[in-house]
């Protein structure tokens, strides 16, 4: 079984300032790995997917984040927010086996508030 | 590209009425999702279809919720009775079949009385 654990529910930062997002997985298989942001009543929208390769992967908005397999993490980054920022943000993991089905399993949010 | 289409995206019914989320996916997608989210949680999921199949409905509660995705396309989901804990959002996701990413609807906020 899959579990993601997002280890900061909520995130206040101000403008202009980094932040950082972590996220710890856990699970016996390879995995491919997700970041989705969601604005309120709004759906989710993915910000950048890890699959393979580089460690360092770039996604919209700005954002990055870094795969450590010893760490089990997945930390996303931005280095400078701006207000619409302001959001909801979901890790999440997948088996990239296809008799998985491809089920995404999501840790439980950062709220992250950008204070001006 | 139009996105994956939910409606309604509000709806307020009291307790043992009858309710049902209808999707769209993007098209050309034949993987079709239904997650629920709580307040302030992340989304689990309810059901996977791969056309019109229901592949994995593990987690769907039986006795009250049901599914369906008659012509592999659009897909509807109920709940009947409807119970004050059922008060979420329900989110649609589509994806192609083997793809690694799914791409959600904006949700249907369902809130019971």
């Amino acid at each position: 079984a899959q579990s993601v654990t997002q280890l900061d529910s909520q995130v206040p930062v101000f403008e202009e300032a980094p932040v950082e997002l972590r996220c710890n997985y856990s699970s016996s298989v390879s995995v491919y790995l997700f970041w989705y942001v969601q604005y309120p009543n709004q759906g989710l929208q993915l910000l950048l997917k890890y699959l393979s390769g580089s460690t360092l992967v770039k996604g919209i908005n700005g954002f990055e984040a870094e795969f450590n397999k010893s760490q089990t993490s997945f930390h996303l980054r931005k280095p400078s927010v701006h207000i619409s920022d302001t959001a909801e943000y979901f890790c999440a993991v997948s088996s990239p086996w296809r008799a998985a089905g491809n089920k995404l399993t999501f840790g439980g949010g950062t709220r992250v508030l950008v204070k001006p | 590209e139009a996105g994956v289409v939910q409606s309604p995206r509000y709806k307020i019914i009291e307790k043992k009425q009858p309710v049902a989320f209808w999707c769209n996916p993007i098209s050309g997608h034949n993987t079709l999702y239904w997650y629920l989210q709580n307040l302030g949680q992340g989304p689990e999921l309810l059901i996977r279809y791969e056309n019109e199949e229901a592949v994995d409905d593990s987690q769907l509660p039986k006795d009250r919720f049901s599914a369906e995705r008659l012509k592999g396309v659009d897909s509807t989901l109920k709940i009947q009775p409807a119970e004050l804990g059922d008060s979420a959002v329900y989110l649609c996701a589509s994806s192609t079949v083997g793809g690694d990413t799914q791409y959600f609807g904006p949700g249907t906020r369902l809130t019971v009385l």
